[in-house]
């Protein structure tokens, strides 16, 4: 069964730092793995989908990887504001139907 | 406005009264599904459905139910809640299963007492 696992669980940083999340998941033939943020009281937004054909996707800021032989994906936040504070999840497919989530990293960026 | 909405969004109720969450989506996906969210535990899904009249056990689905009779609505029925599902609930779409982007709803805070 999958399981994906976020470190750490939380992070804080000064605003203008370029900085990186993890997320590792156990079943290595993921096929997709999904980043999302989470507002405090908020539902999630999807921010990034990254095929494993892919390997990369980039939407203004945030670059993530996946990397399958070592069981991880990355988010990449460039010149971080305090807007990025937030929990960022990541997900992966724990079977055919079901996405598995990580517990998040909660992010606070410092102005 | 493509949207995922819920309701009722705030939820305080008591031991053994029968509720239903409902969920709705705009965007014609197929696929849908339910989550609770508890501190320490994350995000679990509890049931989901790749269309109308299919649906399938998630992670944690006992003490729950769910129906999708139309392809827009999927609502969580509490035939008898316990303080156990106290939680906050999420329902998400997507295009046609979990490989597609994920569509949230806001969320609702259920209490049981």
């Amino acid at each position: 069964k999958q399981e994906v696992t976020q470190i750490p669980a939380a992070l804080s940083v000064p605003e203008g730092e370029n900085l990186v999340l993890n997320c590792s998941f156990t079943d290595s033939a993921i096929y997709n793995l999904q980043w999302f943020r989470q507002d405090p009281g908020k539902g999630l937004t999807s921010l990034l989908l990254i095929q494993s054909s892919q390997r990369e996707q980039t939407s203004g800021r945030l670059n993530a990887s996946l990397d399958k032989s070592s069981g991880r994906s990355t988010l990449y936040i460039a010149a971080s504001q305090p807007g990025d504070s937030a929990t960022y999840l990541c997900a992966g497919p724990g079977s055919a139907r079901q996405l598995t989530f990580g517990s998040g990293t909660q992010l606070t960026v410092l102005p | 406005e493509a949207q995922v909405t819920q309701n009722p969004r705030y939820l305080i109720t008591v031991t053994g009264k029968k509720l239903t969450v409902t969920c709705s989506q705009n965007m014609n996906h197929e696929y849908m599904s339910w989550y609770r969210q508890d501190p320490g535990l994350g995000l679990r899904q509890i049931y989901y459905s790749m269309n109308v009249e299919v649906t399938d056990k998630g992670d944690v689905p006992e003490g729950y139910k769910v129906s999708r009779k139309e392809k827009r609505n999927f609502p969580l029925i509490l035939e008898s809640p316990s303080p156990n599902q106290t939680s906050l609930y999420f329902c998400a779409s997507s295009f046609n299963g979990q490989a597609n982007p994920q569509f949230f709803g806001p969320g609702t805070r259920l209490t049981v007492l």
